[in-house]
């Protein structure tokens, strides 16, 4: 089975500070894997997916993830935060197999402090 | 190209009745799947369909069933309602066979007294 680990349930930065959001993932195939994020009270949008072309992928609203096969990882960074990147942000795999299940990491809430 | 819609928006249910929860596929996918979110917690897998039927399915009772129409629109319910029920629950539909990623619903919240 396909799984993420994602450290750190609470991540605290200054607006305009570099965000780093870990992630490192588990599985015996090349997976595809994706980050999420949740604004309060709405579902999830998707910001970037890596499905095994490039190793840095980039995404919505100035994010990025690196693919990175010898640490296991796919870190989600941002430059410099902004207040409106306060949000939960959820790490997920598709697992291989007959059908693709999404299996999320348990998230980590992003708080950007003015 | 319509997302994915979800309804309710929120409803409250007494503890032993039943729920059916409605989403509508983005245009284009065929395959729907659902999740259950409980409140600090990251989204459960409970099933998902393809071709009107069941093809995968998380560590849910039976008592959470489903199912899928002919225009891939889905049908979430849940019988014998218990207050460990009360979560976000979320739709997502995707294109069978590629890994382009989910498109989810805003979701239904669903509270059990």
């Amino acid at each position: 089975a396909q799984s993420v680990t994602q450290l750190g349930s609470h991540v605290s930065v200054s607006e305009g500070a570099l965000v780093l959001l870990r992630c490192n993932y588990s599985s015996s195939v090349p997976p595809y894997l994706f980050w999420y994020v949740q604004y309060p009270n709405q579902g999830l949008q998707l910001l970037l997916k890596y499905t095994s072309a490039a190793t840095l992928v980039k995404g919505i609203n100035g994010f990025e993830a690196e693919f990175k096969k010898s640490e296991t990882s796919f870190h989600l960074t941002k430059p410099s935060a902004h207040m409106s990147d306060a949000a939960e942000y959820f790490c997920a795999v598709i697992s291989s197999g007959g059908y693709q299940k999404v299996t999320f990491g348990t998230g980590t809430k992003l708080q950007v402090i003015p | 190209e319509t997302g994915v819609t979800q309804s309710p928006t929120h409803l409250i249910k007494t503890r032993g009745q039943q729920v059916t929860l409605r989403c509508s596929s983005q245009s284009g996918h065929n395959t729907v799947s659902w999740y259950q979110q409980a409140l600090g917690q990251g989204p459960q897998f409970i099933f998902q369909y393809y071709r009107e039927e069941e093809n995968g399915r998380g560590n849910f009772p039976p008592r959470f069933s489903g199912l899928q129409f002919p225009n891939y629109s889905s049908e979430l319910n849940v019988n014998a309602l218990e207050l460990d029920d009360s979560a976000l629950y979320l739709c997502a539909s995707s294109l069978a066979g590629g890994p382009g990623g989910y498109t989810f619903g805003s979701g239904t919240r669903l509270t059990v007294v």
